[in-house]
């Protein structure tokens, strides 16, 4: 089992529609949980963190978190065609490195 | 806040010879970097972590005598690709945590090597 999986994309979305990204993570001591995007030939870009369960909103983005079964989600809200990324989900591991999952690509169409 | 810089952004080379890469967090200390690689299409991979004063430790099967790391002080680490070959030729990407309750990494820019 991988530590850390993301839902299979491609996802595709027309604009103004809501992207729902899910990822379930393997280590159920894991606290903090991340989300990055990364644009095609650019570095990864931090968006979003989350270690309470729940809600954390940011703008148009909202992270969920559920330790007991062990699953993060992102939102997008209102999506734009400059929302058109890979998403990459990622679990602080117990020695302060970074399991990654492998990526969402996200479409917006316009 | 918390930006990283990587320099040179893109660089090319000969076959045997060496590249240095630096990375710098302009405005916070970083304790902790990390030196990741990533070819086209694939995910991240880990290299190293970098630990200012001390060194490196190393992911399993990267060689630590090819890809020299130097975490001179809180705010710069360098990686520097010894002998590059071809193969050698990615994108090379590093963060650095930055410090706080839940130690978030910040990526800098990469730099994209070419080895010819």
């Amino acid at each position: 089992q991988k530590e850390v999986e993301q839902n299979s994309g491609p996802l595709s979305v027309p604009e103004g529609a809501i992207a729902s990204l899910n990822c379930t993570y393997s280590d159920r001591g894991s606290q903090s949980f991340f989300w990055y995007r990364q644009y095609s030939g650019k570095s990864p870009e931090l968006i979003m963190f989350i270690y309470s369960n729940g809600d954390k909103e940011d703008g148009r983005f909202t992270a969920q978190l559920n330790k007991a079964s062990q699953y993060v989600s992102l939102l997008i809200r209102d999506s734009q065609p400059s929302d058109s990324a890979t998403y990459l989900c990622a679990v602080k591991r117990d020695d302060y490195k970074l399991s990654f999952g492998a990526g969402t690509t996200v479409t917006v169409r316009a | 806040g918390a930006v990283v810089s990587q320099h040179p952004s893109r660089v090319i080379c000969k076959s045997g010879t060496s590249v240095k890469i630096e990375c710098r967090s302009l405005d916070f200390q970083a304790t902790t970097m990390f030196w990741y690689r990533q070819f086209p299409k694939q995910s991240l991979m880990l290299m190293a972590t970098s630990n200012e004063g001390s060194k490196a430790t190393y992911e399993q099967g990267v060689e630590k005598d090819k890809f020299l790391i130097n975490h001179a002080s809180l705010t710069l680490s360098t990686l520097t690709v010894t002998s590059a070959h071809p193969e050698d030729s990615s994108f090379y990407i590093c963060s650095a945590e930055y410090p706080g309750q839940t130690y978030e990494q910040y990526f800098g820019p990469g730099t994209r090597l070419t080895v010819t």
